[in-house]
């Protein structure tokens, strides 16, 4: 079966570390996957995209990692702050045809302790 | 510019009564997309419409649900005869025509369903 997982169990660091979080897939084969925030009560914000072709994407303390062979994407945050905490959602899209129509993973929270 | 504006954030209906969620995209947006988000659970991708046509609707339920974005106003998702099981939370996403290779969606605050 098609299976999109993420860690559910909350994720707690100090400040100044890096957090890491894993996105595993099963069945699928997207084009691209995505990393959104979550916080309580709010809509996601797109955070990261990277491509099948793309092994690591970066933009400021946010790093991407993409292993089709492996079917998994790692995400990280370093010097990790408390404005982080949130929940982090990966998404992809089966194939190529640009929908939007999104498969999500369930999340993890990430908890930084000052 | 505005982003993706829902309304309303919070609705309390009671079994069998109707709900309607409005979702005005963001300027320029023409693709809309209907989540949801059920307690303890993953976003679910429900529908995707663009003006006056549904694109796709496979998630969403067969009965008491239907979508549309009509040619002028908000794009809506209407519950008929609402029942417990659908209290969650329903986000409405937009992306731009010819989103191409980008595929990213920009959501709503979402609207908040309770079921009495």
């Amino acid at each position: 079966s098609q299976k999109i997982e993420q860690n559910s169990e909350a994720l707690n660091i100090q400040e100044g570390k890096t957090a890491t979080l894993t996105c595993n897939y099963t069945n699928y084969s997207p084009a691209y996957l995505q990393w959104y925030r979550q916080d309580p009560g709010r809509g996601p914000v797109f955070l990261l995209l990277i491509r099948e072709n793309e092994k690591e994407k970066r933009k400021e303390r946010l790093k991407v990692t993409f292993d089709t062979t492996l079917k998994q994407s790692l995400f990280h945050i370093t010097a990790s702050q408390p404005a982080d905490s949130a929940t982090y959602l990966c998404a992809l899209e089966h194939g190529s045809s640009n929908t939007g129509k999104l498969i999500f993973g369930q999340g993890t929270t990430l908890q930084v302790k000052p | 510019n505005a982003g993706v504006m829902q309304n309303p954030r919070h609705l309390v209906r009671r079994r069998g009564q109707e709900a309607r969620l409005r979702c005005s995209p963001m300027k320029g947006h023409s693709h809309v997309y209907w989540y949801r988000q059920l307690p303890e659970e993953g976003l679910k991708f429900m529908v995707y419409l663009q003006k006056e046509n549904i694109i796709d609707e496979s998630g969403m339920p067969k009965e008491r649900f239907s979508a549309e974005f009509p040619k002028e106003g908000p794009s809506i998702l209407r519950i008929q005869q609402v029942v417990r099981g659908d209290s969650a939370a329903y986000f409405c996403a937009s992306s731009p025509p010819g989103t191409g290779s980008t595929g990213e969606l920009f959501f709503g605050e979402g609207s908040r369903l309770t079921v009495l």
